[in-house]
């Protein structure tokens, strides 16, 4: 079936460091991809999304590239700010017109002043 | 805009017995989804509603049950509760089915099996 991997982490940087979460996907089909960050104490909430290979998804500073030759979905910011502490998950919808999303475990982002 | 509100926010049980939990969506949103999301298996997916069916459902044994109203809230009832039914358990909403449509997600409701 389908699945997600992504490097569990936690991840500790300083504030302006460079941030790369991995992802990478297992899909029969043509998934879209999904990058969702979830706040302490909070639901999820759509970072950024890509629905075919080569798309680029961006939003808030960070950007994610749907490689279909490496299946590989890597979040990026280039400089994280404190307010970016977080746990992200990468996710893959291959349904078509299903709701139903496939997540990665999620990586504990901390970054400290 | 309100956004998807979960009623209860927390909720301890006692092993055997059962549970219902709420979902209200975003007004005007016809499509809700349902999550577990536990320390150990991270989130799984339990089920999705549309227009009051069912349209998809994940692996999870019978005793999850769900259903959605003619006002797209959704319930979702566990019976017999087991320790390992410990998670929390969010919803999601969005305006129709499939990728095309951002799912926006509530603050989940924390149960606690003892």
């Amino acid at each position: 079936g389908d699945s997600v991997t992504q490097m569990e982490g936690p991840v500790t940087l300083s504030e302006e460091a460079f941030l790369t979460i991995n992802c990478t996907y297992t899909a029969t089909g043509y998934p879209s991809l999904f990058w969702y960050v979830q706040y302490p104490g909070e639901g999820l909430q759509l970072l950024l999304k890509a629905t075919k290979a080569d798309d680029k998804g961006s939003n808030k500073g960070f950007e994610a590239t749907y490689r279909k030759e490496t299946t590989s979905f890597h979040l990026e910011k280039g400089s994280v700010q404190v307010s970016d502490s977080a746990v992200y998950f990468c996710a893959l919808n291959d349904q078509g017109g299903s709701e139903k999303l496939v997540f990665g475990k999620g990586t504990k982002l901390t970054v400290n002043p | 805009k309100a956004g998807v509100t979960q009623t209860p926010r927390y909720l301890i049980k006692t092993r055997g017995q059962q549970v219902t939990l709420s979902c209200s969506p975003i007004s005007g949103h016809r499509s809700v989804s349902w999550y577990q999301q536990t320390p150990g298996q991270g989130l799984q997916f339990l089920f999705e509603y549309f227009s009051e069916t069912q349209r998809n459902k994940g692996n999870f044994p019978g005793r999850f049950s769900g259903r959605q109203f003619s006002n797209s809230r959704s319930e979702m009832n566990v019976s017999t509760l087991e320790l390992g039914d410990s998670a929390l358990y969010l919803c999601a909403s969005s305006e129709g089915q499939g990728a095309a449509y951002e799912q926006y997600f509530g603050p989940g409701t924390r149960l606690t099996v003892t």
